[in-house]
């Protein structure tokens, strides 16, 4: 079966930097998505990765290793309002989005 | 605002009831999906639909009945639901559900709880 993992719930501090990691098994593969939702809002895009490496934007990175099944989302000099859920999802052979159960990232002061 | 809305925001309902969710996109995208999102589980895909047709029916039990009149509209219609049923509703819309690198936009979902 196709299956996306990613913790449950990670704490970090403000002005700090965390990595949320994502692991995926699915058939085929056709690109990588995170997003990020806000507590009763919609998932809002954040990035997207189809080859190896690393994609900067701003004080977001994302990670892929394709061999790996592998992906990391990297936010640095957190702020408040990046406490929220973070998704990743996979494209798969049949360009279907497989997507994990997201991972709850709260920001303490 | 990301140009997805969806209303009501927040609906209960019985099991006898029959409502249905409204969906508008205003972007211009010609692919449009309903998706349920359940604590602490993935998304799970309902329904895809590309130039008004159906191209996704992802085994939803029937009580659920999807309608896209033109690419900017997708209603869900309920009937009989079960309390298993009580998730946020999403809607999202893209360029083309085939297209590898376009992202999905979301609308705000609406809560439904079925009592």
């Amino acid at each position: 079966g196709q299956n996306i993992d990613q913790p449950t719930e990670m704490t970090a501090t403000e002005g700090a930097i965390v990595q949320i990691n994502c692991t995926y098994q699915t058939s085929g593969f056709n690109g990588l998505f995170w997003y990020q939702q806000h507590a009763g809002e919609a998932p809002t895009f954040l990035s997207y990765n189809v080859l190896d490496g690393l994609e900067e934007k701003g004080r977001f990175s994302s990670f892929l290793s394709r061999s790996k099944g592998y992906s990391y989302l990297l936010l640095k000099e957190l702020q408040m309002k990046d406490s929220a859920s973070y998704l990743c999802a996979v494209r798969d052979s049949n360009y279907q989005l497989i997507w994990g159960a997201g991972t709850k990232l709260i920001i303490k002061p | 605002e990301t140009g997805v809305t969806q209303t009501p925001r927040h609906l209960v309902m019985g099991m006898t009831n029959k409502k249905s969710l409204k969906c508008e996109q205003h972007l211009g995208h010609n692919a449009m999906y309903w998706y349920k999102q359940s604590a602490k589980k993935p998304l799970e895909l309902m329904f895809v639909y590309n130039f008004k047709e159906q191209t996704e029916n992802n085994s939803v039990p029937s009580r659920f009945s999807p309608e896209c009149p033109n690419s900017s509209h997708l209603f869900l219609h309920l009937h009989t639901l079960q309390p298993e049923d009580s998730a946020l509703y999403l809607c999202a819309s893209s360029q083309m559900s085939g297209s590898p690198s376009y992202e999905q936009y979301f609308g705000p979902g609406t809560r439904l709880t079925v009592t």
